[in-house]
């Protein structure tokens, strides 16, 4: 079955340090790959994908991910935190064929950046 | 959440009740999407539609219905069937499902907020 795992609830990290916020997917082929974040009572705002090419994307605010295909993994990070940072990251796997672009996505990851 | 509206923020939903909520985008895509937020577990897909007068089932459509009669415009009403309705909705667009349109990144609105009184 196609999945997406975010294996932390939480991750907590102080300000200025370098964070990550993991992901794993299960799917069959090539997977294309998206980091979402929600602010509080706010939709999801778009912050990178891969889709092919380099492993490293460079996304919005600083984040960047990496793509590791014998891992099955997207690991969402950014070299020094900021507190504006906390919000709820998703990330979601397009699954590959059928006739729409439908996503899948992982039950969310909670930041909390702390001064 | 350029691009997207939703309205309204918050609505609150009597037992026995159907409600309507507004999706549109200005953004000239082909498909639109609605996604159901509970917490702790992601987005679940309501419907989409790929092009005007076109709709389907996503994994949890029980209970809801939609319809797109034009472009810029896909409003999902929540019926008095669906048994838990309290939840998060977002609606989202891409530019389109098929050929290179496949990788389009999905945009989505600012929600709507529903509460069964």
């Amino acid at each position: 079955a196609q999945s997406v795992a975010q294996p932390e609830d939480q991750v907590n990290v102080a300000e200025g340090n370098p964070l990550t916020v993991k992901c794993t997917y299960s799917v069959s082929g090539n997977p294309y790959l998206f980091w979402y974040v929600q602010y509080p009572n706010r939709g999801l705002q778009f912050l990178l994908k891969y889709i092919t090419g380099d492993n490293l994307v460079k996304g919005s605010y600083g984040f960047e991910a990496e793509f590791n295909k014998s891992q099955t993994s997207f690991h969402l990070k950014k070299p020094s935190a900021l507190v504006s940072d906390s919000a709820l990251y998703f990330c979601a796997v397009r699954v590959p064929g059928g006739g729409y672009n439908k996503l899948i996505f992982g039950a969310g990851t909670r930041l909390a950046v702390h001064p | 959440d350029g691009g997207i509206t939703q309205s309204p923020k918050y609505l609150f939903r009597k037992e026995g009740q159907n409600v309507t909520l507004s999706c549109e985008q200005n953004l000239n895509h082909d498909a639109m999407y609605w996604y159901r937020q509970d917490p702790g577990q992601g987005l679940r897909l309501i419907y989409y539609s790929q092009i005007v007068n076109d709709f389907q089932k996503g994994d949890i459509a029980e209970g809801y219905s939609v319809s797109r009669e034009k472009k810029e415009s896909f409003p999902l009403t929540v019926t008095s069937a669906q048994k838990n309705p309290t939840a998060f909705y977002l609606c989202a667009s891409s530019s389109g499902t098929s050929g290179r349109a496949r990788t389009d990144t999905q945009y989505f609105g600012p929600g709507t907020r529903l509460t069964v009184l």
